[in-house]
Order: structure tokens, then C-alpha cells, then sequence
């Protein structure tokens, strides 16, 4: 049973607008949560990560926000361009586990 | 500067017939991973080792095996490939109790035909 769960597998965006991935969790005893992104032929490299103890995390054009109470946390890119085309994976741990749960991943096409 | 490399990159292999995926990292990594990639699934881990001389079941283990065979290399065995093993996999490393430093390597895409 998937404990990260992505419910959409693809999103298909404008160039300059907003890119909004959504990642939904059960396990309550996560407390670190990461995004992945993954080129076609390459290994997942990490993007950006946010601890419980935070609401928002924010690296240049990325943003991730977590919402504890509804087990939600997602990542907005703005603005997202051609290079952003790419499968998003979320994951998460738990504290002082050494393991990390993904998702299936999302599939984000950024149009010209 | 490498990073996590596998080998082979693609393999196709018979029903019954054994394998052995190698992963090696030069980044002073204490943890090491194995984890498979299958559409709609997304990566699922199936063994990791937290430490050089340790190594524990993941997600997914039925049907393989693995080696720590010394802080670099963490190599993954499939002793009777299966159809069901078809799917694309990957090595990660990461320092001890850091599990947002995971480097991946590019993956194996495996075949069972």
C-alpha cells in the first residue's frame, strides 16, 4: 500500500505560467518530505525538501508547502519554463529512518 | 567526478537465467540503495544497507539478493529472473541519517523475457 500517494500523472503547463504538483500522505510519523526530478535516461536528482516543522520552503522559481493537518504538501515552479519538463517524484521519511517513500511521480510538460 | 555508477545500463535476460546489477559510488557514502522503477508504481525500494557490513529488506526483496561489498560498491543479485523483474533499476547513496542527500545513479533497464 503506497504511503506517498500522486494522484495526477501528468500536467501539461504554458510556458511562464504556474506549474502546481500535489502529493497526499498517509503514514502521520513522516516528518521530511522531498521532491525528485527525473530527465528521460537519468536518475532522479533531488530539487527540494521541507521539514515538518515548517510550513513552506522556497529555493528561486521552486516553492514547496506542507499542510500537516490534511497530510498534503505540494510544489509550485514559477515561472516554469522548457528545462522543467520532467517526471516530479515526492517522497518522504521518517525520523531517523533511513528510507525514503515515493510517489509514482508526475509527469509535468512545460509548452512553448 | 562520478557520482553513483551502474552497470550494465540496459540488459535483456531469459526466464531462469541469473544476473548481477553493480552499483559503486566515490562519494564516501555510508548508505547505499536499491530501488526498482515500474510505470505507475514509482520507485519502490528493495534493499538498502544503513552502513558498510549491514544490509535489510526494503518494499519489494521476493526474488533478489544483495552484497555490501565494501563502502563503495552495494551490488544487486537476481538469482532466477522472472518476467515480473522487468523494470528499470536504481542504485542511490546517501550519508548516514541524512535522507534527503540520496545520489542516484542513471539506472539499469532490465528485460525478462
Amino acid at each position: 500500500d503506497q504511503q506517498v500517494k500522486q494522484n495526477s500523472p501528468s500536467l501539461s503547463v504554458q510556458e511562464g505560467r504556474i506549474s502546481i504538483l500535489n502529493c497526499d500522505y498517509t503514514n502521520s510519523m513522516f516528518d521530511y518530505f522531498l521532491w525528485y526530478k527525473k530527465y528521460p535516461a537519468e536518475g532522479p536528482t533531488f530539487l527540494i525538501s521541507i521539514s515538518s516543522i515548517k510550513d513552506k520552503n522556497e529555493d528561486g522559481r521552486f516553492t514547496v508547502f506542507l499542510n500537516k493537518s490534511a497530510k498534503h504538501l505540494s510544489l509550485h515552479i514559477v515561472p516554469s519554463q522548457p528545462g522543467d519538463s520532467a517526471v516530479y517524484f515526492c517522497a518522504a521519511s521518517v525520523r531517523g529512518d533511513y528510507k525514503l517513500s515515493f510517489g509514482a511521480g508526475t509527469t509535468v510538460t512545460v509548452r512553448a | 567526478n562520478a557520482g553513483v555508477t551502474q552497470t550494465p545500463k540496459f540488459q535483456v535476460l531469459k526466464t531462469g537465467q541469473s544476473m548481477t546489477l553493480q552499483c559503486a559510488q566515490d562519494m564516501n557514502h555510508n548508505s547505499m540503495y536499491w530501488y526498482r522503477q515500474d510505470p505507475g508504481m514509482g520507485l519502490r525500494l528493495i534493499y538498502y544497507s544503513a552502513s558498510e557490513g549491514t544490509t535489510d529488506k526494503g518494499e519489494v526483496p521476493n526474488g533478489y539478493n544483495v552484497s555490501r561489498l565494501n563502502k563503495r560498491e552495494f551490488s544487486l543479485r537476481l538469482e532466477s529472473a522472472a518476467p515480473s523483474q522487468t523494470s528499470v533499476y536504481f542504485c542511490a547513496s546517501s550519508e548516514a541519517g541524512h535522507n534527503y542527500g540520496y545520489t542516484f545513479g542513471s539506472g539499469t533497464r532490465l528485460t525478462v523475457v
